[in-house]
C-alpha cells in the first residue's frame, strides 16, 4: 500500500485560508468516506482534527474543515493563527483493512 | 479522561526482540480495537497494525513492512496491548505510538470507527548495533 500523496509543504498569513490536499487511489481515499487529517506539533503527538472526511470532534475549532471528491481529500484552515502552525496528515482505510497515511505537510504561518 | 500510555522502548540490536505495552484508562478497553502507529526520526507517520475487539473476532492486520515479524495481541482484563516485535531492523527505529482506532462492538452491535481519536505520548524504539 503506497503512502498517500500530500504537498511538502504550504504557507499563509495571519487571517488567510490554505487547503492541503490528498490523493491516493480507488483502494483507499476513493472507496471509503473513512478519510481522517491529523496535526502535529513538534515533539508532540499527533491530534485528530477532521474524521469520516468532514467530522470535527468536540474542541477542534469551526476553522478546520473537510471534503472529498473522487480520490482527493482537502483539508481546509480558514483564519490562519500561528498556533497553526504544524504538520499535517490525512490517513485513509482501506479495502485491505489496513490504513494509510499520507507523507505529511508542513505549515508555515508567515 | 481517556489515557493511553506506552512503554518498553529502548535499544536493542538488530535481529533481537523487544516488546511494547499501552496501558489504557478512562474507557471500556474490551469494547475497542486498538492500533499501533510509529514514526522513524524525522519522517512522517507509518500505521503498523491493529487489533480488533474480541466481539468484532479479536483479530489482526499489520502492515506489510512488519508482517511476519510483529505481533499484537491484548489482555482485556489488564486493560493492555501489546506489540511484539521480532526480528528488529535499523529501520524499525522509530517512536512507536499507540492510538485507539478500528471499529468498536457495544451491546451486541459493532460500529465504525476508521480513525485514531486518542494517542499515547509515544514510546522510542532504538534498533542498532
Amino acid at each position: 500500500q503506497s503512502a498517500l500523496t500530500q504537498p511538502a509543504s504550504v504557507s499563509g498569513s495571519p487571517g488567510q485560508s490554505i487547503t492541503i490536499s490528498c490523493t491516493g487511489t480507488s483502494s483507499d481515499v476513493g472507496v471509503y468516506n473513512f478519510v481522517s487529517w491529523y496535526q502535529q506539533h513538534p515533539g508532540k503527538a499527533p491530534k485528530l482534527m477532521i474524521y469520516d472526511v468532514s467530522n470535527r470532534p468536540s474542541g477542534v475549532s469551526i476553522r478546520f474543515s473537510g471534503s472529498k471528491s473522487g480520490n482527493t481529500a482537502s483539508l481546509t484552515i480558514s483564519g490562519l493563527q500561528a498556533e497553526d502552525e504544524a504538520d499535517y496528515y490525512c490517513s485513509s482505510y482501506t479495502s485491505s483493512s489496513t490504513w494509510v497515511f499520507g507523507g505529511g505537510t508542513k505549515l508555515t504561518v508567515l | 479522561e481517556v489515557q493511553l500510555v506506552e512503554s518498553g522502548g529502548g535499544l536493542v540490536q538488530p535481529g533481537r526482540s523487544l516488546r511494547l505495552s499501552c496501558t489504557a484508562s478512562g474507557f471500556t478497553f474490551g469494547d475497542y480495537a486498538m492500533s499501533w502507529v510509529r514514526q522513524a526520526p524525522g519522517k512522517g507517520l507509518e500505521w503498523v497494525g491493529f487489533i480488533r475487539s474480541k466481539a468484532y473476532g479479536g483479530t489482526t492486520e499489520y502492515a506489510a513492512s512488519v508482517k511476519g515479524r510483529f505481533t499484537i495481541s491484548r489482555d482485556d482484563s489488564k486493560s493492555i496491548a501489546y506489540l511484539q516485535m521480532n526480528s528488529l531492523k535499523t529501520e524499525d527505529t522509530a517512536v512507536y505510538y499507540c492510538t485507539r482506532g478500528g471499529p468498536y462492538c457495544s451491546g451486541g452491535s459493532c460500529y465504525p470507527l476508521y480513525y485514531f481519536d486518542y494517542w499515547g505520548q509515544g514510546t522510542l524504539v532504538t534498533v542498532s548495533s
